[in-house]
C-alpha cells in the first residue's frame, strides 16, 4: 500500500517568511510524529499526534512552530517568521496501534532551506 | 530518559565481509529497540525491532541484530555486506512514557568498499 507522503519535497524560503509542510500518513495509522534532521542536531522529536490531539508538543523548539492534524489523517507543520537555523529536513512518521512494537514508518521528508 | 549511543562515526567494510554497526542503550525498564536505514535524499526505512523474546532478531535485506541485556547493546549485523548497503544507519529506542516517540542515536555512515 501507499506509504507516508510529504510535500513539498524541497522548500526554499526567505528569512522571516512563513512556511507550511504537509504530511499524509499511512491510511489507518492513528499516531503521527514530526521529527527534524539537521547536521548539528541529528534527529530530533518535534511533536506527536494521537488522532487529532497533540498530547506531546514538548519537542517544538519555539512558539514559531505549530502543527495541527485534521480528520485523524493529514497533518500540517507551520513555521512562522522562519530563521536560518530552521533549515533542516523535516520528517513525518506514522504508526499503528495494532503493531505491538509501534514501529514508525517515515516519509521522504521536506528539505527546508531558509536564505 | 531513554537514550541510545552509536560510538562510531563511520564504518568501512569490504564487500563480502561481515558488517557490524554498534549500538548501546540506556533505559529504565525493558527496552523497545529499533534499527533504521537512510539512503541519500530518502526518509528512514525500518529494518528491525526488538520487543521481547529471542535475543537474535532478523529483519529486512538480510540484516539481523543481537540484543544483549548484560552489555546493554543492540548491534546490527549482516554476514556479507553489499555495496548497496552503503547508507546511514540509526539505532533508536522507544520512549515508554506514553507518546512512544523515538530517541535516535547520531547515526553511523556505512561505506562498503567494492
Amino acid at each position: 500500500g501507499a506509504g507516508v507522503s510529504q510535500s513539498p519535497s524541497n522548500k526554499v524560503t526567505e528569512k522571516g517568511k512563513d512556511v507550511e509542510l504537509r504530511c499524509d500518513p499511512i491510511s489507518g495509522h492513528t499516531a503521527l510524529y514530526w521529527y527534524r534532521q539537521s547536521l548539528g542536531q541529528g534527529l530530533e522529536f518535534l511533536i506527536y499526534f494521537q488522532g487529532n490531539s497533540a498530547p506531546d508538543k514538548s519537542g517544538l523548539p519555539s512558539d514559531r512552530f505549530s502543527a495541527e492534524r485534521t480528520g485523524g489523517s493529514v497533518s500540517t507543520l507551520t513555521i512562522q517568521r522562519t530563521q536560518q537555523e530552521d533549515s533542516a529536513v523535516y520528517l513525518c512518521a506514522s504508526s499503528s496501534q495494532l503493531s505491538g512494537g509501534g514501529e514508525q514508518y517515515f516519509g521522504p521528508g521536506t528539505r527546508l532551506t531558509v536564505t | 530518559a531513554q537514550s541510545v549511543a552509536q560510538p562510531e562515526d563511520q564504518v568501512n567494510v569490504a564487500e563480502g565481509n561481515p558488517l557490524t554497526v554498534k549500538c548501546t542503550y540506556s533505559v529504565s525498564g525493558n527496552p523497545y529497540l529499533f534499527w533504521y536505514v537512510q539512503y541519500p535524499n530518502r526518509g528512514l526505512q525500518f529494518l528491525l525491532k526488538y520487543i521481547t523474546g529471542d535475543n537474535l532478531v532478523k529483519g529486512s535485506y538480510g540484516f539481523e541484530a543481537e540484543f544483549n541485556k548484560s552489555q546493554t547493546s543492540f548491534h546490527l549485523k549482516k554476514p556479507s555486506a553489499l555495496v548497496s548497503d552503503s547508507a546511514l544507519y540509526f539505532c533508536a529506542v522507544r520512549d515508554m512514557g506514553g507518546n512512544n516517540r523515538l530517541a535516535f542515536g547520531k547515526g553511523n555512515q556505512v561505506v562498503v568498499i567494492p
